[in-house]
């Protein structure tokens, strides 16, 4: 069972405009979001985190909004930039006994279009 | 500039035949993952070791699948015997480089397992 869910396989933005990436969990004792970022035959880089107490963390283009009663995060990028295109994961962790547990989403491949 | 390594990059192999796949964590990690790709689960995690002791590989098929820590730089991932459906790419992931980077995994470029 997905306990990170991202429903959107695929999302195409022209460039400079504003792209919005969902997830959705349904844990709700998880208390670190992350966002990472893959382009092809290559592993995934970290992008972007966030922790349970905030509800909004942002780094340059990219920002990250929690809303933890709907158990949702997203992850816009503005403006987008053709290198921006990838493939987005998200995830969340948890403290369980045996140290962190992280669970990844089926990401979203993102195509910016010149 | 540091990098968490893994070898073969590809692999392709019959079934029935046995597949290791390395990797090197960032030195200094003390928690390894190991993942697995695909297009239906995304990444699933199939073990991960802490200070070199296995913390939990309840998403490995324990048949076939083993996950070893022989020391602090190596980490391996066995498949014996392999089958078609475990065709994927693999990936290895570090962290707990320090206190406020503890929660990032850095990850290698994977493995891409053919099994025919």
């Amino acid at each position: 069972d997905q306990q990170v869910k991202q429903n959107s396989p695929s999302l195409s933005v022209q460039e400079g405009r504003i792209s919005i990436l969902n997830c959705d969990y349904t844990n709700s004792m998880f208390d670190y979001f992350l966002w990472y970022k893959k382009y092809p035959a290559e592993g995934p880089t970290f992008l972007i985190s966030i922790s349970s107490i905030k509800d909004k963390n942002e780094d340059g283009r990219f920002t990250v909004f929690l809303n933890k009663s709907a158990k949702h995060l997203s992850l816009h990028i503005v403006p987008s930039q053709p290198g921006d295109s990838a493939v987005y994961f998200c995830a969340a962790s948890v403290i369980a006994n045996t140290g962190n547990q992280f669970y990844f989403g089926t990401g979203t491949s993102l195509t910016v279009i010149p | 500039d540091a990098r968490v390594t893994q070898t073969p990059r590809d692999k392709v192999t019959e079934m029935g035949q046995e597949v290791t796949m390395r990797c090197q964590p960032i030195l200094g990690h003390n928690t390894v993952f190991w993942y697995r790709q695909t297009m239906k689960q995304g990444l699933e995690l199939l073990a991960y070791f802490r200070n070199r002791a296995p913390l939990d590989d309840s998403g490995m098929p324990k048949d076939r699948f083993s996950a070893e820590m022989p020391d602090a730089t190596l980490a391996t991932l066995k498949i014996q015997p392999s089958e078609p459906r475990d065709s994927a790419v693999y990936f290895c992931a570090s962290s707990g480089g320090s206190r406020d980077d503890k929660e990032t995994q850095y990850f290698g470029p994977g493995t891409r397992l053919l099994v025919l």
